[in-house]
């Protein structure tokens, strides 16, 4: 059982469209992270969110942490071909360790 | 941070490195092993010089850090099992949270 469960595993949608894809756990976290990886590179941070109910927007993504602390959102307002990647959500394990959840994999369509 | 090779195709039994490197002065570097569907797996990581200790899954690899700034992996038998994408990472600590820093990846392939 994962510890972090993404939701969806796979979204392909047309350009323009808007999407929000989730992140959800039964634990507490003190914060939580975002990361984009796009195909044949590394995972690159987007965000961190510490507080219960907290909303950060980069440009057209908005993310929300759940005002438990136990899940978090991230919606993408009018997709574009650039925002297709992996994306990756991430808690701290205890110490500097990172536990990862599966992804959610997009693919933006022209 | 680097990483070499990016790609590398061996076979069962083979010995191998494959080699990290970050110039951010950070004393916290990690790897780890990613499988299509199954997100980043922590393979070691080290808090500094030295000092290294096993992540979530760490049977079949080996590491060291001599230096801050390089953190071998190492495969001493490799077996198919081990395929899968490798990444390297650093984090940057002492702020209000931790950023972690990845490397392009090294692609293995163990026939």
């Amino acid at each position: 059982t994962q510890l972090l469960e993404q939701s969806p595993q796979f979204l392909s949608i047309q350009e323009g469209e808007n999407l929000t894809v989730y992140c959800n756990s039964s634990s507490v976290f003190s914060s939580l992270q975002w990361y984009r990886q796009e195909p044949g590179e590394g995972p690159v941070l987007l965000v961190t969110v510490v507080t219960g109910g907290e909303v950060k927007k980069l440009k057209r993504l908005t993310f929300q942490f759940g005002d438990a602390r136990k899940d978090s959102s991230l919606h993408i307002t009018a997709a574009q071909p650039g925002d297709t990647g992996l994306y990756l959500c991430a808690v701290g394990g205890g110490g500097f360790k990172t536990i990862f959840g599966a992804g959610t994999r997009l693919f933006v369509k022209a | 941070v680097t990483q070499n090779p990016r790609y590398l195709i061996t076979v069962t039994g083979k010995k191998l490195t494959v080699t990290c490197s970050q110039n951010m002065n950070h004393e916290y570097m990690s790897w780890y092993r990613q499988d299509p569907g199954m997100g980043l797996k922590l393979i070691y990581y080290s808090v500094g010089a030295g000092i290294t200790d096993k992540g979530e899954v760490p049977n079949g690899y080996n590491v060291s850090r001599s230096t801050t700034e390089d953190f071998p992996l190492r495969l001493e038998l490799a077996a198919p099992s081990q395929t899968s994408v490798y990444f390297c990472a650093s984090i940057q600590t002492g702020g209000a949270y931790n950023e972690q820093f990845f490397g392009p990846g090294t692609r293995l392939t163990v026939l």
